[in-house]
């Protein structure tokens, strides 16, 4: 049974850029939930996916955007990258969006902007 | 919403010592969920158990133990017989009737031979 997959593992872009990370949920999850992690820091959550919507954002300017898809995968996309993006982004998965059900993490795609 | 308090920054141990991890949460829901997360060196974070709030039973697997005690908001992780492999920072994260879950700063627990 795979788990949480994201991709890719490590990504370097410049001030300015865009990027998009992907995440493929655990089988039989359909709720994909985004986290920034700083270094030293806990996750912050981002935003929450179901049924394709965004059904809950953490604080996060619109810069930060997402996509979820008929297959339940997703995409972050960050728009005009800043130096302070620069963090571990972490996908997590979880059955039907229930605040009771466990979010099973990926092992994250490090993002470093310069 | 939910606010969480790890004091412990950083704990060394030496292996097969117990180490106990502190957890204070805040919370305003009256229903709500305990989660506690081990991120080791490699970045991904591994769920180790969750707690329903109207279930305070203690419960212990293996080696891991934790204690729940809602009069005093407080959700104890200890670790009889560390081992190094228990290296990692773990978090404790509260989530109440909306999806997400709120991380503090985490412990960093260090085990050495």
């Amino acid at each position: 049974d795979a788990g949480v997959t994201q991709s890719p593992t490590h990504l370097i872009k410049t001030r300015g850029q865009q990027v998009t990370l992907r995440c493929s949920p655990k089988s039989g999850h359909d709720t994909v939930s985004w986290y920034q992690q700083a270094l030293g820091q806990g996750p912050q959550f981002i935003f929450q996916y179901y049924e394709e919507e965004e059904r809950q954002r953490g604080n996060f300017p619109d810069r930060f955007s997402g996509h979820q898809f008929p297959n339940y995968s997703s995409e972050l996309n960050v728009n005009a990258l800043l130096l302070g993006d620069s963090a571990l982004y972490l996908c997590a998965s979880s059955p039907s969006g229930r605040a009771h059900y466990t979010q099973y993490f990926g092992p994250g795609t490090r993002l470093t902007v310069l | 919403a939910q606010k969480v308090t790890q004091a412990q920054t950083e704990i060394s141990v030496v292996e097969k010592e117990d180490v106990t991890l502190d957890c204070v949460y805040e919370t305003r829901d009256t229903t709500y969920y305990l989660f506690w997360y081990k991120q080791p060196p490699s970045g991904e974070l591994v769920f180790l158990i969750r707690r329903n709030s109207f279930d305070e039973q203690n419960e212990i697997s293996g080696r891991y133990s934790w204690n729940f005690q809602k009069s005093t908001s407080s959700f104890n992780f200890t670790i009889t017989a560390s081992q190094v492999v228990d290296s990692a920072v773990y978090f404790c994260a509260p989530r109440g009737t909306a999806s997400k879950l709120t991380f503090g700063t985490g412990t960093r627990l260090q085990v050495t031979l």
